[in-house]
């Protein structure tokens, strides 16, 4: 057990909705950061936040957004789903914002766009 | 071309067989990491490593920063190590491999 937690494991929606997927990083880790796993792309790094504020982005798409708040659990958003976006979705928490630090993963959630 | 290039991608083994996993990348970096995704799809991180070698059991992971190399290797080898490794550099973000998939038969 990394210590990090996402809810939920499991989420099945149709195309053109919209879903919040919640990440809860180990305590007293203060960057949290997002990934995608799909079959075709691989794993993709979404974007990270330190304590808060968005610390470097990646191949994330317009129509998905995300947030650290005071608690540090983070939140991503994703709308007008589309079926590629099915993948497994997954966070991983560190202490520092900074390189270097190993990043203990979550156990993911897996999203079906039907 | 790849940031990051991994190989094989896919190894059969025999238990008992030692195993090495290799992976090369372009970029420059300032930290490696090693990380296993077993078929229900959890990822563990393995190895972080910036210079020379680490060891834990039966891993072990060694990087050439000249080179821009790195390299797996699972000693005695289990069944139980049948999973995906995935290699992974860090420059501003993790970039990761498109993953080994080992299966090590009884």
């Amino acid at each position: 057990d990394s210590g990090v937690t996402q809810t939920p494991k499991h989420l099945i929606t149709a195309t053109g909705q919209r879903v919040t997927l919640r990440c809860s990083p180990r305590s007293g880790d203060l960057s949290v950061y997002w990934y995608q796993q799909s079959l075709d792309q691989g794993l993709q790094f979404l974007i990270q936040y330190y304590n808060g504020e968005e610390r470097a982005k990646g191949n994330i798409l317009e129509r998905f957004s995300a947030q650290q708040f005071p608690d540090l659990h983070s939140e991503l958003n994703l709308s007008s789903l589309e079926l590629g976006d099915s993948a497994l979705y997954f966070c991983a928490s560190s202490t520092s914002g900074d390189g270097a630090y190993e990043q203990y993963f979550g156990p993911g959630t897996r999203l079906t766009v039907t | 071309k790849n940031e990051v290039e991994q190989s094989p991608q896919n190894l059969t083994a025999q238990e008992g067989e030692f195993i090495t996993i290799n992976c090369s990348y372009s970029v420059g970096i300032s930290a490696l990491h090693w990380l296993q995704q077993h078929p229900g799809g959890g990822i563990v991180s393995l190895f972080m490593l910036s210079s020379g070698k680490k060891k834990h059991g039966r891993l072990i992971a060694t990087i050439n920063i000249q080179e821009k190399h790195s390299s797996l290797h699972i000693t005695a080898s289990h069944p139980r190590d049948s999973a995906v490794y995935i290699c992974a550099v860090e420059s501003s973000t993790l970039v990761f491999g498109a993953g080994t998939i080992l299966r090590v038969k009884s």
